[in-house]
């Protein structure tokens, strides 16, 4: 089983639907990230929960909520979708600064 | 991300070196990485270094950095057709929130040529 585990891997949705991803991980990490991928521009930083009690916005928030269920859960929810939020999506964990991330291996969402 | 500069393609033919290139913008990093994406997949962590070093080297995988300059590189020795794919510059900076996050560039695309 993989370490990140990200939930669907592929999603078409409507504009003004709201949308759940979903990002479980068995590394034991107290961090964990959600990015946004478009082409050409790298990753941009969406949230990131240090702890379960610990969230904080990233670069590009707005139009995006997060939750934090549990230590190995962290789900991303688009409460109206767009067609701009069309990317792929990753979740990361991280234990400490040094180790890096580690990645899921992405949700591909398409807003119609 | 804007703080993190990268070329966006690299072409090169297999057995040849390739050196990806990258500048940053934050004094204050302590850590650099470099990721590796393939088609279909998440990012791999390829390697890092501290931001005291000069050099790493782990295998085929060289990994330079200039901190005066602000820019890091990865050369790639003997490269082959299996190292096809995204490379991503990553710093780690501290956020307005003032906890550590890392920032990446926007990738580089390298093609090896057979």
């Amino acid at each position: 089983d993989a370490d990140v585990t990200q939930t669907p891997r592929n999603r078409i949705t409507k504009t003004g639907k709201r949308i759940m991803l979903e990002c479980s991980q068995t590394k034991g990490h107290d961090r964990m990230y959600w990015y946004r991928q478009d082409p050409g521009l790298g990753l941009q930083l969406i949230y990131y929960s240090f702890d379960v009690k610990d969230i904080n916005k990233g670069e590009i928030s707005d139009g995006y909520s997060v939750s934090r269920q549990a230590q190995a859960k962290f789900s991303l929810s688009l409460e109206s979708a767009i067609p701009n939020q069309t990317a792929l999506y990753f979740c990361a964990t991280s234990d400490n600064q040094a180790g890096g991330y580690t990645f899921g291996s992405g949700t591909r969402l398409t807003v119609v | 991300g804007e703080d993190v500069e990268q070329s966006l393609f690299l072409s090169v033919r297999e057995g040849d070196s390739s050196v990806i290139n990258c500048t940053y913008t934050d004094s204050s990093s302590t850590y650099l990485y470099w990721y590796k994406q393939e088609p279909g997949a998440g990012l791999q962590l390829l390697t890092y270094i501290f931001s005291n070093m000069d050099m790493k080297q782990d295998q085929r995988l060289t990994v330079l950095l200039n901190k005066k300059d602000k820019h890091l590189s990865l050369r790639i020795a003997d490269t082959q057709t299996g190292d096809s794919a995204i490379y991503f510059c990553a710093e780690s900076i501290i956020a307005d929130t003032g906890r550590r996050a890392l920032t990446f560039g926007s990738g580089t695309r390298l093609q090896v040529q057979p």
